[in-house]
């Protein structure tokens, strides 16, 4: 079975700092990973997928992630964080072979103006 | 482009009383979702409709919960009986096909409160 941790459940930063939440995902086969977001009162949307090729992503809003196979690893980055980024993220995987979306816990990032 | 849309946004019943949620996918998306969001937790897939039929309710406990799509275009998930527990977001989504590599568009959620 294929399951995704994040660990990080609340983070705090001011703006203009940089952001990185973890995501690790277990599943040996090959694998589809999802970064979504959902902003205060609003519904769940991608913020930026990997499926093959280059390993860093490049999504909405100047999220990026990159995917490090030898860590099961797909964390999320920005370089300097906006009082709008103040949301939840889920990161997520599936795999041919287990068809189904697992999603993480879920990590709520609040920014501070 | 119209997304995906639910109703009722809210509803508060009490234990033992049924209930039922419905979605309009995004037109045009064979493919239909329910999942299920615990407070603290990521949404969990309930069941998985290609057009009219079945293709996942592994995780869809059928001695309360059921769903249908009868036309293959809008669906609609019942529970019955209620039980405290099953107080959460339910949460719909379509993408276009179901293939591995489909993005899911989700609606804005039913948040239900078992008393």
């Amino acid at each position: 079975a294929q399951s995704v941790s994040q660990h990080n459940h609340h983070v705090i930063l001011s703006e203009a700092a940089s952001l990185e939440l973890g995501c690790n995902y277990s599943y040996g086969g090959t694998v589809n990973l999802f970064w979504y977001v959902q902003y205060p009162g609003q519904h769940l949307q991608l913020l930026l997928k990997y499926f093959s090729g280059d390993p860093l992503v490049k999504g909405i809003k100047g999220f990026e992630a990159e995917f490090i196979k030898s860590k099961f690893s797909f964390n999320l980055r920005k370089p300097s964080v906006q009082w709008s980024d103040t949301a939840e993220y889920f990161c997520a995987v599936n795999s041919p072979g287990y068809q189904k979306v697992t999603f993480g816990t879920g990590t709520k990032l609040q920014v501070i103006p | 482009e119209a997304g995906v849309a639910q109703s009722p946004r809210y509803k508060i019943i009490e234990k033992r009383q049924s209930v039922a949620f419905w979605c309009n996918p995004i037109s045009g998306h064979a493919t239909l979702y329910w999942y299920q969001q615990i407070l603290g937790q990521g949404p969990k897939l309930l069941i998985q409709f290609q057009n009219n039929g079945v293709v996942d309710d592994s995780q869809l406990p059928k001695d309360r919960f059921s769903a249908e799509r009868l036309k293959g275009v809008d669906s609609t998930l019942k529970i019955q009986p209620a039980k405290l527990e099953d107080s959460a977001v339910y949460l719909c989504a379509s993408s276009y096909q179901g293939g591995f590599t489909d993005t899911q568009y989700f609606g804005p959620g039913t948040r239900l409160t078992v008393l």
